[in-house]
């Protein structure tokens, strides 16, 4: 069964340092991933998607993902980190037509 | 076009009591999915509907259900509301409802039962 497992539920960075935050997926199959992100009292907006069309997927805001199937990986990174990033991110698979997420990872960024 | 939109954005119930949410797609979308976030299970998958039809379903008890109606508007329901059913509700649209497709999501229905 596709499913997320993401590393660590807390990451704190300083604002202008290198954002990371870890997806790993298991699958069969090539899957189709996603990053969201979740500022408070807000729904979910899409930061970026992979759908085989390109390993190294941009996204909005400066975030970027790159799909690994050797490491079964697609980690999520920022050059530098703005206060405005601070958020909960999830990485989600898509199975049998229905999003699978991760657990989160709340970033916190500071000064 | 407009975003995903729902209704009501807060509501307070008393336990043994049902609610209705509603949530309205983005214009020219047929399929809406519906999820439950809550501090301790985190996202949930509920269900999906297409064409008015429920076309696939989590692991949820039949106290949670839905329907679709012929303009794409989703409405959930939840009877004999439980304290445990406290959750951020969240729907979701796409245009078919296909794992290549993004699911854009709403601004999510907070509910709090005491």
């Amino acid at each position: 069964a596709q499913s997320v497992t993401q590393l660590g539920s807390h990451v704190s960075v300083s604002e202008g340092a290198l954002v990371l935050l870890r997806c790993n997926y298991s699958s069969s199959v090539p899957p189709y991933l996603f990053w969201y992100v979740q500022y408070p009292n807000q729904g979910l907006q899409l930061l970026l998607k992979y759908t085989s069309a390109a390993t190294l997927v941009k996204g909005i805001n400066g975030f970027e993902a790159e799909f690994k199937k050797s490491e079964t990986s697609f980690h999520l990174t920022k050059p530098s980190a703005h206060m405005s990033d601070a958020a909960e991110y999830f990485c989600a698979v898509m199975r049998a037509d229905k999003l699978i997420f991760g657990t989160g990872t709340r970033l916190q960024v500071f000064p | 076009k407009a975003g995903v939109t729902q209704t009501p954005r807060y509501l307070i119930k008393t336990r043994g009591q049902q609610v209705t949410l509603s949530c309205s797609p983005i214009s020219g979308h047929r399929s809406v999915s519906w999820y439950q976030q809550t501090p301790g299970q985190g996202l949930q998958f509920l269900f999906e509907y297409f064409s008015e039809t429920q076309r696939n379903k989590g692991n949820f008890p039949g106290r949670f259900s839905g329907r679709q109606f012929s303009n794409s508007r989703s409405e959930m329901n939840v009877s004999t509301l439980e304290l445990g059913d406290s959750a951020l509700y969240l729907c979701a649209s796409s245009p078919q409802g296909r794992n290549q497709e993004t699911q854009y999501f709403g601004p999510g229905t907070r509910l709090l039962v005491l």
